[in-house]
């Protein structure tokens, strides 16, 4: 059970949009509708932002969205503000009830 | 509104056993989801260590099992972590968190604040 792969770091300005991928295999991301994504400031716990690939929980932002394509997720954040600047972590069920995570990603904004 | 509280040592001397606490409240636990465990080593990714239903069914982390136990205690409302056998890479931060899990949903939510374990001498 190995690592969701992500990319260490994405920036952008304000206003414009970032996607974040989350890289699996078949055997989680791929084989699952379960991808899950946080977002972590400094020193705070996580917060869920979308969960099953795409559906966004009561009182999170419509600027974030998530999608799935083969192996690889996706969270997008559209109309970047300087609050989005954070860790962003995915999360996949990975069969036989077990869930992985990826090594994280970190947004800055311009 | 769900909090959950994380609680135990800071501190924990290398080859001895590592417990914490995590108490919940504004839902009983008795009455569904999971509960889980998950940690953060100083500067990097989240790890999932394992979850626990009400009813004591619990789904372990393959690369940490043979040294995980977690359990749950209904009357107090809280559920615990015990990591044996620990060394300095079980150092982290550890958070405690609700855990959805069905056949149609699937995340964690809401975390507790977390709290730094060290294991050293």
């Amino acid at each position: 059970q190995s690592a969701l792969t992500q990319p260490a770091s994405v920036s952008g300005s304000p206003g414009q949009s970032i996607t974040i991928s989350c890289t699996g295999t078949s055997s989680d991301v791929g084989g699952y509708n379960y991808v899950s994504w946080y977002q972590q400031h400094p020193g705070k716990a996580p917060k869920l932002m979308i969960y099953d690939v795409s559906k966004r929980p009561s009182g999170v932002s419509n600027r974030f969205s998530g999608s799935k394509s083969g192996n690889t997720a996706s969270l997008t954040i559209s109309g970047l503000q300087a609050e989005d600047e954070a860790d962003y972590y995915c999360c996949s069920y990975a069969g036989s009830s077990t869930w992985v995570f990826g090594g994280g990603t970190k947004l800055t904004v311009l | 509104q769900v909090q959950l509280q994380e609680s135990g040592p800071g501190l924990v001397k290398p080859s001895e056993t590592l417990s914490l606490t995590c108490a919940v409240s504004g839902y009983s636990i008795s009455s569904g989801y999971y509960w889980g465990w998950i940690r953060q080593p100083p500067g990097k990714g989240l790890e999932w260590i394992g979850s626990i239903y009400h009813s004591g069914s619990t789904y372990y982390n393959p690369s940490l099992k043979s040294r995980v136990t977690i359990s749950v205690d209904t009357s107090k409302n809280q559920f615990s972590l015990k990591l044996s056998s620990v060394t300095a890479a079980d150092t982290a931060v550890y958070y405690c968190a609700r855990h959805m899990t069905t056949v149609t949903v699937d995340w964690f939510d809401p975390w507790g604040q977390g709290t730094l374990v060290t294991v050293s001498s």
